[in-house]
């Protein structure tokens, strides 16, 4: 596809299960992030990757919170446990480069409930 | 990043141009501005960006105040389908690796019919 894709949509999870969240980057894009947004608030990053590398993961909130990008493509973000705080909205971005500055691209989101 | 500060929110009328305000008095020399915006259930997506000369694309305009304290996001012509969350967020370009994007806020703009 042309653009970020995110999957599943929406989510509701118990609480206390673990969930995954799916994302394919632009074709091509070295650089991908994940970001947590919640209720009324602007997105905050989680974590970034350059290809399969895990460059940067200060904004996991908590060792429930992990990321992979094994093949330098798609990445999974999952969350073990969760719990009603983590209800919000998981925004995944790409950039074709890992320069700085590159315009960033992002999916429409996975919005999860925790119940 | 340095930190930028906008109104909640603004509201305008439909085809009449909006003005959307930004400060960062603590922007360094190798901070660029730049703007996105986030329609309801979208994720973000860019508008436009600049460091220090005004700025023109097919969405929108961004003046850039001299001393660079402060810019404005310009649209010529409002629709209905302007109305979104508009983020100002400041990029240090110094350095290496990729950097993410730092949101505030940002202004929530409504769009009267």
């Amino acid at each position: 596809g042309a653009g970020v894709s995110q999957s599943p949509r929406y989510k509701v999870a118990k609480r206390g299960q673990d969930v995954a969240l799916r994302c394919d980057p632009i074709s091509g894009h070295v650089s991908l992030f994940w970001y947590q947004q919640a209720l009324g608030q602007g997105p905050e990053f989680l974590t970034y990757f350059q290809n399969e590398a895990q460059l940067d993961k200060s904004g996991l909130p908590s060792d429930r919170f992990f990321a992979e990008r094994p093949e330098g493509s798609v990445s999974t973000l999952k969350i073990q446990r969760t719990q009603q705080e983590d209800s919000a909205v998981y925004l995944c971005a790409s950039s074709p480069g890992p320069a700085r500055g590159n315009t960033i691209y992002f999916g429409e989101g996975s919005w999860l409930t925790v119940v | 990043d340095a930190k930028t500060t906008q109104p909640n929110s603004m509201e305008s009328n439909e085809e009449e141009p909006v003005h959307l305000p930004c400060n960062h008095s603590t922007i360094s020399g190798t901070d660029y501005i730049h703007w996105y915006r986030q329609l309801p259930s979208q994720g973000p997506e860019y508008v436009i960006h600049g460091l220090t000369s005004n700025v023109n694309n097919r969405m929108a305009s961004l003046a850039i105040a001299e001393d660079r304290k402060s810019s404005t996001l310009i649209l010529h012509r409002a629709t209905l389908r302007d109305a979104a969350v508009y983020y100002c967020i400041l990029r240090d370009l110094s350095g290496g690796g990729a950097d993410g994007l730092t949101f505030g806020k940002g202004t929530h703009l409504i769009i009267q019919p």
